[in-house]
């Protein structure tokens, strides 16, 4: 079965700078894909970004990027110019790629200080 | 476009009761998820459709809990009846399956006292 973990349950930034939110996961499957979900207090999940695993190439949206280690089944999000709406809960997910359900980790609460 | 829709937004049942939330997919999309979210045990995938023909129900809790999807716009999940441990934010999700990207709609708030 596959499983995905976030090993960060806070982590704290402050405005303007760089975080680092780690997740490594476990797969044996060859096609698969995977995410980072933001959830605000509003709890709307929101798609931050997606990563094909035969991308080699690193996801990026604006400021929201990708470390994308295939052989370490690690995939890390970097927030630059963090900034006070960032603020909420992220989640790591995966999904296989002939089935798309998601299987998501226990999430990280980002804090974003002034 | 329109994302996906969830209805109603918060319930507050009381035990017993029936319960039943709906949902409207975005337009095209031939996957629909329902996940359940509670402090304790996370994001849970309840149950998915595929084309309208549910494929996975594992996580369906117990009986009391039911899914349909009569068309490709809309479903319900269904709790009957109701009990304060099925209090939770209960997402409809839903994706164009061969993208592989799913898409949340706002989630319902059930509180069952």
């Amino acid at each position: 079965a596959q499983t995905v973990t976030q090993s960060q349950p806070e982590m704290s930034v402050q405005e303007a700078e760089t975080v680092t939110l780690s997740c490594t996961y476990d797969t044996s499957e060859s096609d698969y894909y995977l995410f980072w979900y933001k959830q605000p207090p509003s709890r709307q999940m929101i798609l931050v970004i997606r990563q094909e695993a035969y991308k080699q190439q690193n996801a990026t949206e604006n400021r929201f990027s990708v470390n994308f280690q295939k052989a370490a089944k690690s995939f890390s999000l970097k927030i630059s110019d963090s900034q006070l709406g960032d603020a909420a809960m992220y989640f790591c997910a995966y999904s296989a790629g002939t089935a798309s359900k998601l299987t998501f980790g226990t999430g990280t609460r980002l804090q974003v200080t002034l | 476009d329109a994302g996906v829709i969830q209805s109603p937004r918060h319930e507050v049942t009381e035990m017993g009761q029936e319960v039943t939330l709906r949902c409207k997919p975005i337009s095209g999309h031939n996957s629909l998820f329902w996940y359940r979210q509670t402090m304790m045990r996370g994001l849970e995938l309840l149950i998915y459709f595929n084309n309208n023909v549910p494929i996975d129900d594992s996580g369906m809790p117990e009986d009391r809990f039911s899914a349909k999807m009569p068309n490709a716009s809309f479903s319900t999940l269904k709790i009957q009846p109701s009990e304060p441990r099925d209090s939770a934010v209960y997402f409809c999700a839903s994706s164009f399956r061969r993208r592989n990207t799913i898409y949340f709609g706002e989630g319902s708030w059930l509180t069952v006292v």
